[in-house]
Formats: structure tokens, sequence, C-alpha cells
């Protein structure tokens, strides 16, 4: 199975942006990179996803390295709604999701 | 309001007493999942289920059986728990979709276990 490697925690102050790196160095050509962020006592909630092009939502962007090997979520002005942790994730085929050990955010008001 | 629903969503029981763990969504997914969340693990999928009557193993299925006899339930099953069981699980739908590739996740609030 493919793996992805992600920093233990990052800071940002609030109202900068912040870029959340990962690595997948195995993924393979048919993976998705999927991101999920989890707020403190909640589940999982859907962030962004994408297979080869840079991504945009409402929420974020996702920026993924020609080689796919690695990929960074960019949060464009970070809010103290924002610290969670976040979790990169592949999806391999349709059906199997392989989470990382996330990154914990720490926002400074 | 389209959700997932857990129950029960604390739970302390001891070693060997079966248990099972509902799962229950309203958004008509065919696609259903439960995962474990262990401090510095992470999340890792124990099961899946693509529609009704179609599981498959995820990373950790060691320990747990699911059904899906109905698409809206999928409910996860320790036939004889054990303390390295003890985890925070949650449970998630989505659509599959033929041509979108997204199939965003819905999770559910979680249910805390600890066997004894």
């Amino acid at each position: 199975d493919a793996k992805t490697t992600q920093p233990n925690s990052m800071e940002s102050n609030e109202e900068e942006p912040v870029h959340l790196p990962c690595n997948h160095s195995t993924i393979s050509g048919t993976d998705y990179i999927h991101w999920y962020r989890q707020l403190p006592s909640q589940g999982p909630e859907y962030v962004i996803h994408g297979l080869t092009s840079n991504v945009n939502n409402r929420m974020a962007s996702l920026a993924i390295a020609e080689d796919r090997k690695s990929s960074t979520l960019i949060l464009h002005r970070a809010t103290l709604r924002d610290a969670a942790v976040y979790y990169c994730i592949l999806r391999e085929g349709t059906y199997k999701y392989i989470f990382g050990t996330g990154t914990r955010l720490k926002v400074l008001a | 309001e389209a959700q997932v629903t857990q129950n029960p969503r604390y739970l302390i029981t001891v070693t060997g007493k079966k248990l099972t763990v509902t799962c229950s969504q309203n958004m008509n997914h065919e696609y259903m999942s439960w995962y474990r969340q262990d401090p510095g693990l992470g999340l890792r999928q124990i099961y899946y289920s693509m529609n009704v009557e179609v599981t498959d193993k995820g990373d950790v299925p060691e320990g747990y059986k699911v059904s899906r006899k109905e698409k809206r339930n999928f409910p996860l099953i320790l036939e004889s728990p054990s303390p390295n069981q003890t985890s925070l699980y949650f449970c998630a739908s989505s659509l599959i979709s033929g041509t979108a590739q997204n199939n965003e996740q819905f999770f559910g609030p979680g249910t805390r276990l600890t066997v004894l």
C-alpha cells in the first residue's frame, strides 16, 4: 500500500496563509490525493482532493507536484476555526483509503 | 438533516463479550466504511462496503466482522473483544460516482469503546 508522511504539528498566525505538506513517494498513477480535517471531538470532514492538477475550492487549494510524490494543502487565510488535525490521504482505486497520521495545526491569535 | 449516526457513542465492556456498534446513514450512499483511530496512528480502515451484500477488508480487519444487509446500515461486530480493540471508531459513507471521482466521505460522530 502507498503511504503518506506529514509533519506532526505546525503553527500559523491568524489571517496568514498556511502551507501543509505531504509526502507520498509510493503513490501509484491512479491514486487520488484527498485531504480531510478533524476538529476537536468531531469526525473528519472533507477539505479537497485531486489527481494531477492543482485544485481550488472555497475552503482551500491543493498543489500537487509534477511527479505526484508530494502535495501541499494551502489555507489562504488561517482563522482560529481552522485549528484542527489535517490528514493527507491516498484513495486507492475507488474504495480503499490510506490515512496519514496527520498534522496538528495551531493557529495563533 | 443528512447525517451518519452511530450507536452507542460510548461503551465500556469486558473481554470476550460480543458487541455490535451500529451505523446508519440517510443519504442513500452506496459506500460505507469503518475506521478506528488510535493515538499516534491516525485513522485506519477496518472494513468497507461498496453496496448491499458487498464488503471487503481494509488495513486492520482482524477481530472485526461487518454486514451490509440494507443500504442504510453497516454494523460493526466484535465477536470476542480484546483490550487492544479499545479505540475510537468512526463510520463513514459516500456516494460512488463513476466520473466525478470525488466520493467525499461523511463521517459519523464516533464511538469510544473501552474493553477491560
